[in-house]
């Protein structure tokens, strides 16, 4: 079976410091990966997604970036944190074999910037 | 783009109340996903529907993709407490689309 996992849990950093979060899935090849954030009590906000190593597609322009240095591993990089990158990141992977999308989400990572 | 409405935005009811949420789109979608996510946790996939007309449930849980492609449901029946929770629903545009569109949510709160 299928296993996604994202560390840390939780975060917390300064304004201005560098950001590296990372996900991992177990168990399939070539998966669909993508970065979510989720500001408290609100929806999802796609951030980037990935369908191949190197291959990364930005939906919002910020001061984050992704990068897929494997084919199951999927980071998100930050060179100097704002106050409004606070939130809650989910990593989620869909197989790429399908053509409905259905996606499974990690456990998150709870980022505070202080 | 696309976008989905999700209605209510929030419900509080009675335990073993029967709940029932929606989205509804102006935009035709060809798959609907439901999600509950928990506090502190990633989002889980409760039910898919991959076709117009299709009911599918997942024990207490009930969901319909609606005949227009526009629009969807979800039931819970008898609720209780670990029903706690805000759910999400999702459509994908097209087959073979690699993003999903996703409803703001509806947090669920039961009164024991």
């Amino acid at each position: 079976s299928q296993t996604i996992h994202q560390w840390p849990a939780t975060l917390v950093q300064p304004v201005g410091s560098p950001l590296s979060l990372e996900c991992t899935v177990e168990g399939t090849s070539n998966p669909n990966l993508y970065w979510y954030r989720q500001a408290a009590g609100r929806g999802l906000q796609l951030l980037f997604y990935s369908v191949g190593i190197g291959q990364i597609s930005s939906e919002v322009p910020q001061n984050l970036s992704a990068s897929r240095p494997q084919d199951r591993q999927f980071i998100l990089s930050s060179k100097k944190l704002l106050l409004s990158d606070s939130g809650f990141y989910l990593c989620a992977w869909s197989p790429t074999s399908r053509v409905y999308n259905e996606q499974f989400f990690g456990p998150g990572t709870r980022l505070t910037v202080l | 783009g696309q976008q989905l409405n999700q209605s209510p935005q929030s419900m509080f009811i009675q335990e073993g109340e029967d709940v029932s949420m929606n989205c509804t789109s102006s935009s035709i979608f060809n798959t609907w996903l439901w999600y509950k996510q928990e506090p502190g946790e990633g989002p889980v996939l409760l039910i898919a529907l991959y076709k117009a007309g299709e009911l599918t449930s997942n024990g207490r849980l009930t969901a319909q993709f609606g005949i227009t492609r526009k629009d969807s449901f979800l039931n819970i029946s008898a609720s209780i407490p670990s029903d706690v929770g805000i759910y999400f629903c999702a459509g994908q545009g097209r087959l073979g689309a690699q993003k999903l569109v996703f409803g703001q949510g509806t947090r669920l709160t039961i009164n024991p």
